[in-house]
């Protein structure tokens, strides 16, 4: 099963902003309006940030959006903060298998 | 309050058979599948196996059948992660998560940490 493409790392200053690609096929990611979004700490599990390509699940901030063309998947955090430097993950349905789709990952840093 | 609470780390030696649980607690356990997810050390995240506690129904990842057996309890609201015969290469944490219909996961559990050594 292959998995999605994300940049291994993404960096950008305190207030700035940055945006995450996912990259699937046309079969996946740019068939379906299926794509969330983890954030994972160090040493922490996995939490959902955005969900159906685009919503935020209650207690996000809205620093956090998701959009969506073709088959590139992005996530977008706004205003960054040392606190979103954290590892992150995409996620989508595929009908080709019971598994969606994860992501490779993206580490991001804040300098 | 929707929750996964899993069991806690484990040491193992090679060999050895291990069984960790994720229980659920806060909504309706039986009609939510539940996924278990690999995260090897400074690795990205890898989908193991999902089993619907509805009826037991698992289905696993071609890497992971054989290796490993997930099954739940029905009555305590608990799926579990099992295997017979533990390698070195099996160090790793193991997430449970919930999954909100037929795509993605809402819910983690906090991670079990599995080391294995001799």
């Amino acid at each position: 099963q292959s998995a999605l493409t994300q940049p291994a790392s993404v960096s950008g200053s305190l207030g700035q902003s940055i945006t995450i690609s996912c990259t699937g096929t046309s079969s996946d990611v740019g068939f379906y309006d299926y794509v969330s979004w983890f954030q994972q700490h160090p040493g922490e599990a996995p939490r959902l940030i955005i969900y159906d390509v685009n919503k935020r699940p209650s207690g996000v901030s809205s620093r956090f959006s998701g959009s969506k063309s073709g088959i590139t998947a992005s996530l977008t955090i706004s205003g960054l903060q040392a606190e979103d430097e954290a590892d992150y993950y995409c996620i989508s349905y595929t009908r080709s298998s019971p598994f969606d789709l994860l992501g490779t990952g993206t580490k991001v840093s804040v300098l | 309050e929707v929750q996964l609470v899993q069991s806690g780390a484990e040491v193992k030696k090679p060999g050895e058979s291990l069984k960790i649980s994720c229980k659920g607690s806060g909504y309706e356990f039986i009609y939510y599948w539940i996924g278990w997810l690999r995260q090897m050390p400074g690795k990205g995240l890898e989908w193991m196996g999902v089993i619907y506690p509805g009826d037991s129904q698992a289905t696993y990842m071609p890497s992971f059948e054989g290796q490993v057996t997930i099954s739940v309890d029905r009555s305590t609201g608990t799926a579990y992660l099992q295997w017979r015969s533990l390698k070195a290469s099996d160090t790793a944490i193991y997430y449970c998560a919930r999954r909100p219909g037929s795509f993605g996961l809402d819910y983690w559990g906090q991670g079990t940490l599995v080391t294995v050594s001799s």
